[in-house]
């Protein structure tokens, strides 16, 4: 079945740079997805990539995919205290009607 | 640009009771979701809709029912509320099954 795993804290130090992990079981997955939510609100899409990329870069964000160990990682580089969030990770195959199956999330906590 | 929300933000009920979460969007969306999200669960997808009078079942639907009559609204319903259906619910919402989906602001929801 579909799984999605992510460590559940992190702590790093205001402008040092932070690295969120995530692995998943389905080797069908075509697109990979990062969501940070804020206390009390929703979930923010941050950013995505399709299976067939390794990386995407967006400013200070850095996703890589190592698709044959079914690894995602987000990197935020120079952390901030807004930074500080619970971040998801996602997938979705591009034939289940639409259906994202989310990681527990990573609580990351940005010292100043 | 409205986009998406939720309504009501906050609701406090007993068990029995039967609540309807409402949810709209204003981007003439195909797919609507509802998720829950509970401590040590995450997100898990409690139905979802590809369009206007069509709905499926997700990974909790037990306890649950949804209608979708017109394509900007995907209300969810606790015929008979219970306390285990204590929760933060999301509404998302997508232009495609494949696409993207934007998140509300989330319901908290208690059951007493």
């Amino acid at each position: 079945g579909e799984d999605v795993e992510q460590s559940l804290f992190l702590s790093v130090r205001e402008g040092d740079s932070s690295v969120i992990n995530c692995t998943y079981t389905d080797s069908s997955s075509t697109y990979l997805y990062w969501y940070k939510q804020e206390p009390g609100a929703g979930l923010q899409l941050l950013t995505y990539i399709f299976s067939n990329m390794d990386m995407k870069q967006d400013q200070r964000l850095t996703v890589l995919l190592n698709k044959k160990d079914k690894h995602l990682s987000l990197r935020i580089a120079d952390t901030q205290t807004g930074d500080s969030a619970i971040y998801f990770c996602a997938e979705k195959r591009g034939t289940n009607a639409g259906k994202s199956t989310f990681g527990d999330g990573t609580t990351l906590t940005v010292k100043p | 640009d409205a986009g998406i929300t939720q309504s009501p933000r906050y609701k406090i009920t007993e068990t029995g009771r039967q609540v309807t979460l409402m949810c709209h969007q204003t981007w003439s969306h195909s797919y609507m979701f509802w998720y829950r999200q509970d401590l040590g669960h995450g997100l898990r997808l409690i139905y979802y809709s590809a369009a206007a009078d069509i709905t499926d079942k997700g990974e909790v639907p037990d306890g649950y029912v949804v209608s979708r009559s017109k394509t900007e609204n995907f209300p969810l319903t606790l015929e008979s509320a219970t306390r285990s259906q204590t929760s933060v619910y999301f509404c998302a919402s997508s232009r495609q099954g494949t696409d993207t989906q934007y998140f509300g602001p989330g319901t908290r929801l208690t059951v007493l």
